[in-house]
């Protein structure tokens, strides 16, 4: 079955410190990309997505993917992390083999300390 | 402001009781989702409606329902046959317009279902 898997469960950083976080997926062409955000009891807001094109994306926040199809992978960053980037972050994939819906990968928490 | 309504956000279900959950958006999105969250398993697909009198099993269908009887609502039934309901659900819309698979979906701000 085609999945997407986020290798890091929790990753903290330092305010001011730089972010990436990891995706991975097995798919057997490109599919379509995306990253969510999620702050706790509240729905999943976009930062970014790619389709096709140009493989580096940028989204909201100043966060920014890059799609890398030689490693199956589309990781997200962040020059500078601020206190309110805490949050879960989750990578989904669509496309025609996922059965034209979104999966998701299992969201990496962030933690931010001051 | 255009977006997606779910209520209750908490929720409680005795044993044996069917209770609904509320997904109502206005986006004239077409298509509409079911979401289960559990801790550490990200979000698995409930049940999904691409258009009106028309809906699928997704990935965890069993011991839940769902109707599609008007554009803007897509309400999520768990019978009680769903031993295990404990989780946050999140419904979701998208515009169909463009390749299948490609529009990013709108989310609403979830319900936290419990058993007392």
């Amino acid at each position: 079955a085609q999945s997407v898997t986020q290798p890091d469960i929790h990753i903290t950083v330092s305010e001011g410190a730089s972010l990436e976080l990891r995706c991975n997926y097995s798919y057997g062409a490109t599919p379509y990309l995306f990253w969510y955000v999620q702050s706790p009891g509240q729905g999943l807001q976009l930062l970014l997505k790619y389709f096709s094109g140009d493989t580096l994306v940028q989204g909201i926040k100043g966060f920014e993917a890059e799609f890398k199809r030689s490693q199956s992978s589309f990781n997200l960053r962040k020059p500078s992390v601020h206190w309110s980037d805490a949050a879960e972050y989750f990578c989904a994939v669509g496309g025609i083999l996922y059965g034209n819906k979104l999966v998701f990968g299992a969201g990496t928490i962030l933690r931010v300390k001051s | 402001d255009g977006g997606i309504t779910q209520s209750p956000k908490y929720l409680f279900r005795k044993e044996g009781q069917n209770v609904t959950l509320s997904c109502e958006q206005n986006l004239n999105h077409d298509a509409m989702y079911w979401y289960r969250q559990d801790p550490g398993q990200g979000l698995r697909l409930i049940y999904y409606s691409q258009i009106v009198n028309d809906f699928q099993k997704g990935d965890i269908a069993e011991g839940y329902s769902v109707s599609r009887e008007k554009k803007e609502s897509f309400p999520l039934t768990v019978t009680s046959a769903q031993k295990n309901p404990t989780a946050f659900y999140l419904c979701a819309s998208t515009n169909r317009r463009g390749a299948e698979g490609n529009q990013p979906q709108h989310f609403g701000d979830g319900t936290r279902l419990s058993i007392l």
